[in-house]
Order: structure tokens, then C-alpha cells, then sequence
């Protein structure tokens, strides 16, 4: 129940096109829900969140599409570029805990 | 503010050594937590602070692992007796409370040979 299922395990997009990762989860204490983009040899920065009072968030070229009944999220990127080549991975958290519980990542690769 | 900061970047350790890594946070965080991350998977919840109560631990965190934050600032993981599988990337976050966004270090990569 502590689980966040996330796909596809990796991602060929061409420049300009558009990448969508999916994530599932059970816990529905679950009340914050990130995506985090991380480059090789860096820490995970974080790209975006939702909370379940809204479906969708907006910022630039990333979305997220929250389904709160159907227990899943995802990231779009708009026009993706050379530049988004990295791993995403979405957590969620909820509830008394400080736990973020990620996926399992998403390796992106943007071809020019 | 000058993000979180992780020493030492790298370490290398003979198995059955001990190793203690340091995470300074964002000053005005007072909450501190570590991830593991090993190669192809999403960061593991180790342990998480407030100030300097450690309120919540991973049951991966065994009795080889400890954590302490002594005066609510920085943060220290001691691991003894290390063992091959420890061989990870160990991050350190830190955020405020109350708000959900956790500002991660570049971590600590440990090899255990």
C-alpha cells in the first residue's frame, strides 16, 4: 500500500514532441504528490507538485493530470528538448508522516 | 540560501570499516531527512529529523545505521561494520514544516570494497 508504480521504466522522445510518464499509487492518506528530475551524478530537484484538490497544475512546459479516483498521475512535457534528457520520478506523501515515497524512475532521452 | 550540502561527495571503504557522512541543510529548514539510492531505482526513505527529534526511521535503517542531528542543524549517518550492499548513494534533503517540497543534496556515493 506504501507503493508508487511508475512507467515506462524508460522513454525515446523526439526534439519537440511530447513525453508522458505515468504513476500510480494505493494510499489514499496520500495528499502530496511531486515529480523530480534527476541529472547523473546530482541529487533528485524537484520540477513540479500537485495536491489531490486540483487535476491538473501548469508550469511552463511541464503538467501534471492528477485522477484522484483512479489513483494516478502523470507528467507531460510540452516540446520536450535535448535538455530534458534525464530521470523523472514521481513520490507521494501523506498524511503524519515525513516519508516521500518514490517511483522507480523514468529514463528520458530527447533526440535532437 | 546555498542548498543543501553533502561531505564527502565520494567514499571508497574496506568492507567491515565504519564511515560517518555529514548534510548540512538549508539554514531555515528544520526538517532533515536521508535516502539511499542505488543504480537504477528511486531514492529509499531512510530517516527523517525535526530540529534535533528523530520522528520517524525506515526499518532499512539497521542497527548499523545511525543518525543524529544534535542541535537541529546539521546532520550526521554513521555506518558500521559496512557491508557490500551498502555500496549506494546516500542523500540528504532538508525542508520546512509544513511544506511538502524537500530541497535534496548531490549526495554521498559509498562504495564498499
Amino acid at each position: 500500500q506504501q507503493q508508487v508504480k511508475q512507467s515506462p521504466q524508460s522513454l525515446i522522445v523526439q526534439k519537440g514532441g511530447i513525453s508522458i510518464i505515468n504513476c500510480a499509487y494505493e494510499n489514499t492518506a496520500f495528499d502530496y504528490f511531486p515529480w523530480y528530475q534527476q541529472f547523473p551524478g546530482k541529487g533528485p530537484a524537484l520540477l513540479i507538485a500537485i495536491r489531490p484538490d486540483v487535476s491538473e497544475k501548469k508550469e511552463g512546459r511541464f503538467t501534471i493530470s492528477f485522477n484522484k479516483s483512479a489513483k494516478q498521475f502523470s507528467l507531460h512535457i510540452m516540446d520536450s528538448q535535448p535538455g530534458d534528457s534525464a530521470t523523472y520520478f514521481c513520490a507521494a506523501n501523506g498524511g503524519n508522516t515525513g516519508k516521500l515515497i518514490f517511483g522507480q524512475g523514468t529514463t528520458l532521452q530527447v533526440k535532437p | 540560501d546555498t542548498g543543501v550540502s553533502q561531505d564527502p561527495r565520494h567514499k571508497i571503504t574496506k568492507r567491515g570499516q565504519n564511515v560517518t557522512f555529514r548534510c548540512d541543510p538549508i539554514s531555515e529548514h528544520n526538517r532533515l531527512y536521508w535516502y539511499r539510492q542505488t543504480l537504477g531505482q528511486g531514492p529509499e526513505f531512510l530517516t527523517y529529523f525535526q530540529n534535533e527529534a528523530q520522528l520517524e526511521k525506515s526499518r532499512l535503517l539497521s542497527d548499523r545505521f545511525s543518525a543524529e542531528r544534535p542541535k537541529g542543524s546539521f546532520s550526521t549517518l554513521e555506518i558500521q561494520r559496512t557491508e557490500q550492499g551498502d555500496s549506494a548513494m546516500y542523500l540528504c534533503a532538508s525542508s520546512s514544516q509544513g511544506q511538502g517540497k524537500r530541497t535534496f543534496g548531490s549526495g554521498t556515493r559509498l562504495t564498499v570494497v
